[in-house]
């Protein structure tokens, strides 16, 4: 069974600039998260989606971060514009329904100079 | 709000023996679940192990074995027979189902096995 896949594994970019992040979950994973990671923290939830709907978004900032998962498969995680203090990993994760088991994918590095 | 604890930043172990990671944390619900997750330094968040608050018996896998105290809210893993590939980081993680299933997660234990 294939694991979660996330694209692109590394990014740099400069503030100011947008960012865009893709992840596929687990065939078959009704929930589907995005966790931040900052280097030497544990990961932090942005958003939750049930199939296509979102769960809980209340970390996520609204003003520069969006996501979205069109046809309850594929997620996107969007952030225009960057600034240096999003500089982090960014992992994705799913589980069969909310409450179950969560898997990760290898998640992407981000980079803002 | 739930809290995740783990006082030991940076642990050390020889190839072959015991360690055990700590992990305390906090809540008022009775309904949840508690994990341990491995990064190693390849980022890939791995699980090694969970258990459901309502078991009193303590979950194990293979060389990986939980202490569950619900009352002290305590959550220590033990590792046996340490092997050099266990060498990451670990972290503890809460689950609150009744809160959709979002993992609250610790610091983070760096642990080192040594040959």
């Amino acid at each position: 069974e294939a694991g979660v896949a996330q694209s692109p594994r590394y990014k740099i970019i400069e503030k100011r600039q947008s960012v865009a992040f893709w992840c596929n979950p687990i065939s078959g994973h009704a929930t589907l998260y995005w966790y931040q990671q900052i280097l030497g923290q544990g990961p932090k939830l942005l958003i939750q989606f049930q199939n296509n709907g979102v769960v809980d978004d209340s970390q996520l900032p609204k003003d520069r971060f969006s996501a979205e998962r069109l046809k309850g498969v594929d997620s996107t995680l969007k952030i225009q514009p960057a600034k240096l203090e999003d500089s982090a990993v960014y992992l994705c994760a799913s589980s069969l329904w909310r409450g179950e088991t969560q898997y990760f994918g290898p998640g992407t590095r981000l980079l803002v100079l | 709000a739930q809290t995740v604890t783990q006082s030991q930043p940076e642990m050390s172990v020889q190839e072959a023996e015991t360690v055990t990671l700590s992990c305390t944390y906090d809540t008022s619900e009775s309904n949840y679940y508690l994990f341990w997750y491995k990064q190693p330094p390849s980022r890939q968040m791995i699980l090694v192990i969970r258990q459901e608050a309502y078991k009193q018996q303590n979950a194990t896998e293979n060389r990986f074995s939980v202490n569950f105290q619900k009352a002290a809210k305590s959550f220590s893993l033990k590792i046996s027979d340490s092997q050099l590939g266990d060498t990451a980081m670990y972290f503890c993680a809460f689950m609150d189902y009744n809160q959709g299933g979002k993992l609250i997660f610790g610091q983070g234990t760096e642990l080192s096995v040594k040959p």
